[in-house]
């Protein structure tokens, strides 16, 4: 069964320092991941998504993530971290083609900016 | 990137009552829409899946005659929650797959539902 992990809950980074959230993943195949963020009492924002191709993906907010296949881990990282981005982080896995076509989350990481 | 709207965005209603969330994908046809329940500092999960023209695919342990699905057309699916109790108060998120972009997921804005 697909599933996906995400080991810290909570980060605190300062603002201005590089963030990078693990997300690791169970699947057969090659599967379709996502990043998506969300702030407190609001719904889901899609920040990246990797389908195939360039395992580098590049996403809005200046946000990318990296799929590796050999560690089955998809993390997302910032380079630079501001304010804004304190928010919760939901890493997915899709098994498109398959019978269902659903999402399965990570359980979050809570991500906390200090000034 | 594509909207998807939902209303309300916050609903109070009383024990035994039901009440209904509308999920809408604005700017794109969605033959498959997704209703999440998410608790206090939890993930999403899963209730079922709803396919344009036929009937939702519930998840295990998801009530089907309480969480009420229907999918009328390639716009609009809507959640029924029948008979409301304290214990269904959570946060209801819809999603919607863009089937020109087959592989994309947006998520609306989610739906408070309080049962007092």
């Amino acid at each position: 069964a697909q599933s996906v992990t995400q080991p810290d809950i909570h980060i605190t980074v300062s603002e201005g320092a590089s963030l990078e959230l693990r997300c690791n993943y169970s699947y057969g195949a090659t599967p379709y991941l996502f990043w998506y963020v969300q702030s407190p009492g609001q719904g889901l924002q899609l920040l990246l998504k990797y389908f195939s191709g360039d395992t580098l993906v590049q996403g809005i907010k200046g946000f990318e993530a990296e799929f590796k296949r050999s560690q089955s881990s998809f993390n997302l990282r910032k380079p630079s971290v501001h304010w804004s981005d304190a928010a919760e982080y939901f890493c997915a896995v899709m098994n498109y083609g398959g019978a269902t076509n659903k999402l399965i989350f990570g359980t979050g990481t809570l991500l906390a900016v200090q000034p | 990137g594509a909207v998807v709207s939902q209303h309300p965005s916050r609903v109070i209603c009383k024990s035994g009552t039901s009440v209904k969330i509308e999920c809408r994908s604005l700017d794109f046809q969605a033959t498959t829409m997704f209703w999440y329940r998410q608790f206090p500092k939890q993930s999403l999960m899963l209730m079922a899946t709803s396919n344009e023209g036929s009937k939702a695919t519930y998840e295990q342990g998801v009530e089907k005659d309480k969480f009420l699905i229907n999918h009328a057309s390639l716009t609009l699916s809507t959640l029924t929650v029948t008979s409301a109790h304290p214990e269904d108060s959570s946060f209801y998120i819809c999603s919607a797959r863009d089937r020109h972009l087959g592989n994309t997921i947006y998520f609306g804005e989610g739906s408070w539902l309080t049962v007092v």
